[in-house]
């Protein structure tokens, strides 16, 4: 079955600019979650989501944002982007939250600079 | 505050020779523990998990080890082949009392296995 897609998976966007990114899970699947990945970083939690309700959310600022629909399909913002803002943004699926041993599903990422 | 500690950002071994990945953590609360695999342009994919109830857990090449005492872990790779070269990502699942996808992931360590 098709697994995690995210889109685009490429953008380029300047300062001060928003953005919109798109995740469609696993066929079934109920939560998602996004992360930011950095070099030097690792991977950071930013949000998760199950049935259209935010369970969690990292320390990220107010400009970040996101959503889940009624699909499961899930979308995250940013506002007023930051050079900083640039990184790998990943999502990832699952059934339901904490299912079986934390195992997560993920996307290839969506790749964004901000200029 | 990295809760979840890499140390090594990168590692280079010989075929068929064993590969040790090492990984620390700060809090005690953690219940779970997983290693990630991320080969470039794709999304991380989940590898091994290990309960802080357990102290090893085997699957096929890779054996994860907890030390609990130690706020320690290691992912052995035995043999190690030139595909598995790629980076690691240790990540913790925190104990929040309810079922979460919430992930703390360390910076990740970058294997090559040499041929």
């Amino acid at each position: 079955k098709a697994g995690v897609t995210q889109t685009p998976r490429y953008l380029i966007k300047t300062r001060g600019q928003q953005v919109t990114l798109s995740c469609s899970p696993i066929s079934g699947h109920r939560s998602v979650s996004w992360y930011q990945q950095t070099p030097g970083q690792g991977l950071q939690f930013l949000f998760e989501y199950f049935s259209e309700t935010q369970r969690n959310k990292g320390n990220f600022p107010g400009r970040f944002s996101g959503r889940q629909f009624s699909n499961s399909r899930s979308e995250m913002n940013v506002s007023t982007l930051e050079l900083g803002d640039s990184a790998l943004y990943l999502c990832a699926s699952s059934l339901v939250p904490g299912q079986g041993t934390g195992e997560l599903f993920f996307g290839e990422g969506s790749r964004l600079t901000v200029l | 505050d990295q809760q979840v500690k890499q140390n090594s950002p990168s590692l280079s071994v010989q075929e068929g020779r064993i590969s040790i990945l090492n990984c620390d953590y700060t809090n005690s609360m953690f219940d779970y523990f997983l290693w990630y695999k991320k080969y470039p342009a794709e999304g991380p994919t989940f590898l091994i998990s290990i309960s802080s109830i357990k102290d090893k857990n085997e699957d096929g090449r890779f054996t994860v080890f907890l030390n609990k005492s130690a706020k320690h872990l290691s992912l052995h790779i035995v043999p190690s082949q030139p595909g598995d070269s790629a980076v690691y990502f240790c990540a913790a699942s925190p104990n929040y009392g309810g079922a979460t996808n919430k992930l703390i992931f360390g910076t990740g360590t970058l294997l090559a296995v040499q041929p």
